[in-house]
């Protein structure tokens, strides 16, 4: 099983700030990865997928770059409407699909 | 828009069968693979199932492989996960998702239902 540890766990940041959040794999999984988000109460919504692809709709502030084994989902300023909890997805050891543990990300 | 629409959750007791709905509508339900991924309360998300456009080909997680299944009617728009012999670590809300991709199952997830609740608990 290919095991994601996200960092940091919790974020704290204030609106226009830049956050960056981690995903590393135990094992390479090329560009095969994925960033959600999921608000309180609410469904996860597909932000990145194959690593860097935005996902429709998603806006121009959320970005990810990394391959192999390191990953990175960037929002380049923060707005309140960001908080939220971030998890990555691998699909590289298809069909056994994992998820990160996730960071918690708030605003100050 | 896409609409997922999951039901079927409710309160069980350990060891006794349940069968959850997803009901898809506004997109071309038949050209897409279906996934189930759970949330256990307060924890993070765990791919479930999968099930092929057609129907034909099916996976799941191992936790959950013997025990439950993944079902489809493309002629309802729906996907079906039978839970069978339930334990209390089954205890989630339960989501559909639409694989990202047209035709073939590529394992990242861009739409979501709004999620069902599974208890099981004696």
């Amino acid at each position: 099983e290919v095991v994601l540890t996200q960092s940091p766990a919790t974020l704290s940041l204030s609106p226009g700030e830049r956050a960056t959040l981690s995903c590393r794999a135990s094992q390479s999984v090329g560009r095969y990865l994925a960033w959600y988000q999921q608000k309180p109460g609410q469904a996860p919504r597909l932000l990145i997928y194959d690593a860097s692809n935005r996902a429709t709709g998603i806006p121009a502030r959320f970005s990810g770059s990394g391959s192999g084994t390191d990953f990175t989902l960037t929002i380049s300023s923060l707005e309140p409407e960001d908080i939220a909890v971030y998890y990555c997805q691998q699909r590289s050891n298809w069909p056994q699909i994992t998820f990160g543990q996730g960071t918690r990300l708030d605003i100050k | 828009q896409v609409q997922l629409v999951e039901s079927g959750g409710g309160v069980v007791q350990p060891g006794r069968s349940l069968r959850l709905s997803c009901a898809a509508s506004r997109f071309t339900f038949s050209s897409y693979a279906m996934h189930w991924v759970r949330q256990a309360p307060g924890r993070g998300l765990e791919w479930v199932a999968v099930i092929a456009s057609d129907g034909r080909d099916k996976h799941s997680a191992d936790s959950v492989k013997g025990r439950f299944t993944i079902s489809r009617d493309n002629s309802k728009n729906t996907v079906y996960l039978q839970m069978n012999s339930l334990r209390t670590e089954d205890t989630a809300v339960y989501y559909c998702a639409r694989d990202l991709h047209i035709a073939a199952a590529e394992y990242h997830f861009d739409c979501w239902g709004q999620g069902t609740l599974v208890t099981v608990s004696s």
